[in-house]
């Protein structure tokens, strides 16, 4: 597919458990953002790799939350003892590189329902 | 750190005609960049338009157009022909383009739009 796709496309899962979500990008896209969106809300920024590397892990709210991107293309964002609050749609982006800020596509979402 | 406002939870607008979706943006930044997302029922960002903050003109994409007002930190939204395919949620948000932080968006609130026939 030429879009950036995600996996799975809802979750769900008990209070407690691990859950590991998906990322995909746009093939050559060296630029991969992950946003989380809860109800009614803005997509609130989480994590930015540049390549492997995470350039930017500002966003992630506390330590049960990991991401990594081992080749530099798809991405794992992990979620240890998952708790209700955790609940949301998961958003991926990525873009061409660095200097292609202006063209980031989204993906169409993991929801996370945790139970 | 950057701030997006939407102050306008829902708009209505009938068929055909204009609509205008308010913005208003606070940043220290000197370059970053401002975008509009719509996000359908099925919860896809679809992305719409997008001006740079040293563009002096405003962006246009077909019936989008950006109103970018940099004295006021303001980038409103213009639909024009207001279709029924266009009620939608739709997003401002900034990115900064400097530093190790690249393409990072902020998001505002969110407006929705609901087109009448």
């Amino acid at each position: 597919g030429a879009g950036v796709s995600q996996t799975p496309s809802n979750k769900v899962t008990e209070k407690g458990k691990y859950v590991e979500l998906r990322c995909d990008p746009i093939s050559g896209h060296t630029a991969l953002y992950w946003y989380r969106q809860s109800l009614g809300q803005g997509p609130e920024f989480l994590i930015y790799f540049q390549g492997t590397g995470a350039a930017d892990d500002s966003g992630l709210p506390n330590d049960r939350f990991f991401a990594v991107r081992p080749e530099g293309s798809v991405s794992t964002l992990k979620i240890q003892r998952t708790e209700r609050g955790d609940s949301a749609v998961y958003l991926c982006a990525s873009s061409p590189g660095p200097k292609y800020y202006n063209e980031q596509f989204f993906g169409p979402g993991t929801r996370l329902t945790v139970l | 750190a950057q701030k997006i406002t939407q102050t306008q939870p829902g708009m209505f607008v009938q068929e055909k005609e204009a609509v205008t979706l308010d913005c208003t943006y606070d940043t220290s930044d000197q370059s970053y960049g401002l975008f509009w997302y719509k996000q359908p029922s099925s919860g896809e960002m679809i992305f719409l338009i997008y001006q740079g903050s040293y563009d002096e003109q405003n962006a246009t994409e077909g019936r989008y157009s950006l109103n970018f007002q940099k004295a006021r930190k303001s980038a409103n939204l213009v639909i024009s022909a207001s279709q029924l395919g266009d009620s939608a949620m739709y997003f401002c948000a900034m990115s900064f383009t400097g530093g190790t932080s690249y393409g990072k968006l902020t998001f505002g609130q969110g407006t929705i739009l609901t087109v009448h026939p």
